[in-house]
Formats: C-alpha cells, sequence, structure tokens
C-alpha cells in the first residue's frame, strides 16, 4: 500500500459525460501527478500540481483539466468522453514535485466509455 | 521533444540475469528512473540515475551513460515474481518536475 488512495476504483459511462476522478496523496507529500494509461501503453504525463498551484503540464487535452485543493486532494475533470478515453487513470504523490523524487502511484481509477 | 525505446519484451529463466535497455531522445535532461508495474497494478520505484555509472540497490541494478543517452536495468537471480512490466522514464530539460515514461517492457520469467 503506497498511501496514496483513489477513488472509483472503476467507472463506466457513455459518450459525451463528465466524470471525476479523485486523488489523496500520502501523508505530508504536497505534489500530485496524474498520468494516463492505456492498454498496453505506457504512462503518459497529464499534469503536476504542488501545493495546489500548477507546476508542469504534459499532453493533457483541452477536455480535461485538474485542481488541487487546500486538503491536497486532487482531482481530474474529464469532459466530453470520447471512447479512446478509456484508460487506468492513475495519480501518484511525491513530497517535492520534483522528477527525482521516487513517486508513490496509487490503485488507479479503471474508467469505460461505452 | 521526448522520446524512449525500450524492448517491448523479454523473456529469461528464472535463477538468470537479464538487461533491459532504454535508448532516449530528449531536449536536456535531468536523470532516468525505472519502474516496474505487475499486472493489474501500480507502477513502483525502482531506480534514480542522475550521473554516468552503476547504482546497485539488491539484486537490481540501472545504469546510465548520459553521451550515448542511454541506461539499462539489470535484474539478477531472477525469480518468478519479477515477471512484470518495466518503464524507463526520462526527466526532460524543460521541467524538472516531469517524468516522461517509456512504452514499458514485459519481462516474463520461466521457471
Amino acid at each position: 500500500d503506497s498511501g496514496v488512495t483513489q477513488t472509483p476504483k472503476h467507472l463506466i459511462t457513455a459518450t459525451g459525460q463528465r466524470v471525476t476522478l479523485r486523488c489523496s496523496p500520502r501523508s505530508g507529500d504536497l505534489s500530485v501527478y496524474w498520468y494516463q494509461q492505456s492498454l498496453d501503453q505506457g504512462l503518459q504525463f497529464l499534469i503536476q500540481y504542488y501545493n495546489g498551484e500548477e507546476r508542469a503540464k504534459g499532453n493533457i487535452l483541452e477536455r480535461f483539466s485538474a485542481q488541487q485543493f487546500p486538503d491536497l486532494h486532487s482531482e481530474l475533470n474529464l469532459s466530453s468522453l470520447e471512447l479512446g478515453d478509456s484508460a487506468l487513470y492513475f495519480c501518484a504523490s511525491s513530497a517535492s514535485g520534483e522528477g527525482i523524487d521516487e513517486q508513490f502511484f496509487g490503485p488507479g481509477t479503471r474508467l469505460t466509455v461505452l | 521533444g521526448q522520446s524512449l525505446e525500450q524492448p517491448s519484451e523479454v523473456t529469461a529463466v528464472e535463477g538468470a540475469i537479464v538487461q533491459i535497455n532504454c535508448t532516449y531522445q530528449t531536449s536536456g535532461f535531468y536523470g532516468l528512473s525505472w519502474y516496474q508495474q505487475h499486472d493489474g497494478g501500480a507502477p513502483t520505484f525502482l531506480s534514480y540515475n542522475a550521473l554516468d555509472g552503476l547504482e546497485e540497490t539488491g539484486r537490481f541494478s540501472s545504469f546510465l551513460s548520459r553521451s550515448d543517452s542511454y541506461g539499462y536495468l539489470l535484474l539478477q537471480e531472477l525469480q518468478m515474481k519479477d515477471s512484470a512490466s518495466y518503464f524507463c522514464a526520462v526527466i526532460p530539460g524543460d521541467s524538472s518536475y516531469k517524468l516522461i515514461f517509456g512504452s514499458g517492457t514485459r519481462l516474463l520469467v520461466r521457471p
């Protein structure tokens, strides 16, 4: 158990819908990362927050947005969902948010868009 | 942009040694990390190299050559539980806050 929690574990929805994925970092970690992993693919970096501020952005679609709240939990919002958005979404946390830090990954949310 | 190349699959025998290579192309570079992911599980950190040379952690070692834009993960005394996917990841020069992952190498350990 990494100490990072993600909810829900599974999510099934229809095209065009909007969903929110939630992540709580390890106690003491200030940084949260979001990744997308499609079937048999690597992890695609989406976005990173540090202590409530957006710090780095990857190839995140405009239909996707995220935020980190004062209690350091983070939410990833996915809207106008398409079939291709079906994937495993991981949240990770680290202490400083520097890439050299070990990142601790949550169990992931499996999103299925029908 | 950044790109990383790893073999898609490697098979080895229990007790043997296996090397998983990673070559990268980035505009700037801070370091190379390795993560392990079992089927259905979350990635877990294995190692990080910022400088050239070999870093050893138990049965696992990781090597980096910055001049060759190349690294590898060496797994010794393979065990069945080592069957997993292994990802190299780079910290690109445009942001020390990002971690860009390769597409992963699936390691199958046979008895």
